[in-house]
């Protein structure tokens, strides 16, 4: 089964700075790779995805994640963050043509305006 | 396109009581998928059902049930309720399309359960 680890569970940072969000998978086959977003008071929304091709994936509000397979890793990066990217963010992997997803237990972001 | 809905929003019960809670898939998607949300364990996938059938199912007792119809829309039930059962229950719609699906889930606002 596949287990995902996310670390830095609570980040607080100011408007302005640099995130980057770690993430690491334990699966050997061929996986799919997500971040979802939690907005408070929102429901979980897609942020960004990796089936195939081009490692470097751009997502929505800036965001983009790096999958580098020999590492099994898939960190989600944002140059320059908003107040607004405050919300509690989440990677999730699961396996090629299969729906189960295995989520990592999300990072608390707080960005102080 | 109208998303997942689920039903209730939220609701109270006591321990031994049951509940069923109600998911509507996003038209056209025939998987529906129910996680359990708290803060100490995260984001824990109960069961996948597609086309009525039972596909995937995590590692939860037997109390944990769902069901689904010919229409898409689906059901979970937990009978006698346990306190540690309170949490939030997520619904999530996808099209499932054989080797060609991406496992994209679309998640609904959920339905929190507080058992006293």
């Amino acid at each position: 089964a596949q287990s995902v680890s996310q670390h830095n569970h609570h980040v607080i940072l100011s408007e302005a700075a640099s995130l980057e969000l770690g993430c690491n998978y334990s699966y050997g086959g061929t996986v799919n790779l997500f971040w979802y977003v939690q907005y408070p008071g929102q429901h979980l929304q897609l942020l960004l995805k990796y089936f195939s091709g081009d490692p470097l994936v751009k997502g929505i509000k800036g965001f983009e994640a790096e999958f580098i397979k020999s590492k099994f890793s898939f960190n989600l990066r944002k140059p320059s963050v908003q107040w607004s990217d405050t919300a509690e963010y989440f990677c999730a992997v699961n396996a090629y043509g299969n729906n189960r997803l295995a989520f990592g237990k999300g990072n608390q972001v707080v960005v102080i305006p | 396109k109208a998303g997942v809905t689920q039903t209730p929003r939220y609701l109270i019960k006591t321990r031994g009581q049951q509940v069923t809670l109600s998911c509507s898939p996003i038209s056209g998607h025939r998987s529906v998928s129910w996680y359990q949300q708290t803060p100490g364990q995260g984001l824990q996938f109960l069961f996948e059902y597609f086309s009525e059938t039972q596909r995937n199912k995590g590692n939860f007792p037997g109390r944990f049930s769902g069901r689904q119809f010919s229409n898409s829309r689906s059901e979970m039930n937990v009978s006698t309720l346990e306190l540690g059962d309170s949490a939030l229950y997520l619904c999530a719609s996808s099209w499932s399309g054989g080797a060609a699906n991406t496992g994209e889930l679309f998640f609904g606002e959920g339905s929190r359960l507080t058992v006293l």
